[in-house]
């Protein structure tokens, strides 16, 4: 059973750049969630999207979008990249309407702006 | 609104000595309460959960009790390893249709041999 997979792992770009990150979740969960993880913090919460719709947002500027996709993977777009953009980037999955909606979290996806 | 907060780190232990890592939050309603551990240069891995007052989660010796009444989630195992070194943080997941979860800051554990 695939868990949540993440790509890709590593990335460099400098200011002003545009990156996607991408995310296949848990097989059998519908729902992704992205956060943002700065060195030696809690993850904090971007956005979750479900039936390819975004539900429900942090406090993010809009440079930070998605996608869900028909098959509930999901992408996270982030255009003029800032220096304070540097980061690890977490995706998770889990199952809408599960009762307890238990999230997995990927590997990462480790975010450079130089 | 919904926040956690955590025991500021970092806790240096030898091994198989008794592990307590405080946790308490405030929210609305009936929150989910997590823990997770991230090892070095990895993701997030949950490490157990509780979903209502008075349960306990556990899983590899580690263990934490939901209590409302002192809105607390303290994670406890009773004899660490070196490999129990990592990040842990406490989570929570609001009621209703609050899909996002909470962190607190993280502990950072190191188990000495």
């Amino acid at each position: 059973d695939a868990g949540v997979t993440q790509s890709p792992t590593h990335l460099i770009k400098t200011r002003g750049q545009q990156v996607t990150l991408r995310c296949s979740p848990k097989s059998g969960h519908d729902t992704v969630s992205w956060y943002q993880q700065a060195l030696g913090q809690g993850p904090q919460f971007i956005f979750q999207y479900y039936e390819e719709e975004e539900r429900q947002r942090g406090n993010f500027p809009d440079r930070f979008s998605g996608h869900q996709f028909p098959n509930y993977s999901s992408e996270l777009n982030v255009n003029a990249l800032l220096l304070g953009d540097s980061a690890l980037y977490l995706c998770a999955s889990s199952l809408k309407g599960s009762g307890q909606e238990t999230q997995y979290f990927g590997p990462g996806t480790r975010l450079l702006v130089l | 609104g919904n926040s956690v907060t955590q025991m500021e780190g970092p806790v240096t232990l030898s091994e198989e000595a008794f592990l307590t890592i405080n946790c308490t939050y405030t929210a609305t309603g009936y929150p989910s309460l997590f823990w997770y551990v991230q090892y070095p240069g990895e993701g997030l891995q949950l490490l157990l959960k509780a979903t209502k007052a008075d349960d306990k989660g556990s899983n590899k010796g580690f263990e934490a009790t939901y209590r409302k009444e002192t809105t607390s989630f303290h994670l406890e195992k009773g004899s660490v390893q070196v490999s129990d070194s990592a990040v842990y943080f406490c989570a929570l997941l609001g009621g209703g249709s609050q899909g996002n979860l909470i962190f607190g800051k993280g502990t950072k554990l190191s188990v000495k041999p």
